[in-house]
């Protein structure tokens, strides 16, 4: 799999767009990226994936650049429970299971 | 909420001895996943089922640990004679196509 590059922290003020980006410039046709997301002692949180369009759902905004070789996840009006580890990953959906985490970004909404 | 259980929450044991965790994933997902997570890092993929059969083993999982999932549906993950840096939270997460879905996961202190 890819790998993948964050910023290790982020600020973000309660009630504005938390925008948090990812580096994937080594990622291939066929793999997709995944936004996790780990409150603090909880098991992981899956948000968002994507392959080349960008997707949004009830938790989230994912923005792909069309070389795919980044992306910028979107927390459109940031709470104090937004505050966690945010991990992007890629993954191919042929053969690999396994999910590898890096260090994440661990974004903290300030009230 | 139907989301993946573990059980216990929380293990203390003293060095050498036996534990053995449990994994409950949502209904009908036929994959099964355990991760491990210390403290500042990000879970790392131990193994995978999918339905009853083991299909990727990490080398982290070494002879010491042993996991199952024997009618394709809760899964078990035990680790013989314990070792101070077996310490860790143990995670379990089960799918359906694409994104695993976590569970609170098991934390593990070895004494």
């Amino acid at each position: 799999d890819a790998k993948t590059t964050q910023p290790p922290s982020m600020d973000c003020a309660e009630g504005r767009a938390a925008n948090l980006p990812c580096n994937h410039s080594t990622i291939s046709g066929n793999e997709y990226v995944y936004w996790y997301r780990q409150i603090h002692s909880q098991g992981p949180q899956y948000i968002i994936h994507g392959l080349k369009n960008n997707e949004t759902n009830e938790m989230a905004s994912l923005i792909i650049t069309e070389d795919r070789k980044s992306s910028t996840l979107i927390l459109p009006h940031a709470t104090l429970r937004d505050t966690a580890v945010y991990y992007c990953i890629v993954r191919s959906n042929f053969g690999n299971e396994k999910l590898t985490f890096g260090t994440g970004t661990r974004l903290t909404i300030i009230p | 909420d139907t989301g993946v259980s573990q059980n216990p929450r929380h293990k203390i044991t003293k060095r050498g001895q036996n534990v053995t965790f449990r994994c409950d994933p949502i209904s009908e997902h036929n994959r099964l996943y355990w991760y491990r997570q210390t403290l500042g890092q990000g879970p790392e993929f131990l193994t995978y089922f999918q339905n009853e059969a083991q299909l990727e083993k990490s080398r982290l999982l070494s002879d010491r640990f042993s996991a199952e999932r024997p009618k394709g549906s809760f899964s078990t993950l035990e680790i013989q004679r314990t070792e101070q840096g077996d310490s860790a939270m143990y995670l379990c997460a089960s799918s359906l196509d694409r994104a695993q879905y976590f569970g609170p996961g098991t934390r593990l202190t070895v004494t």
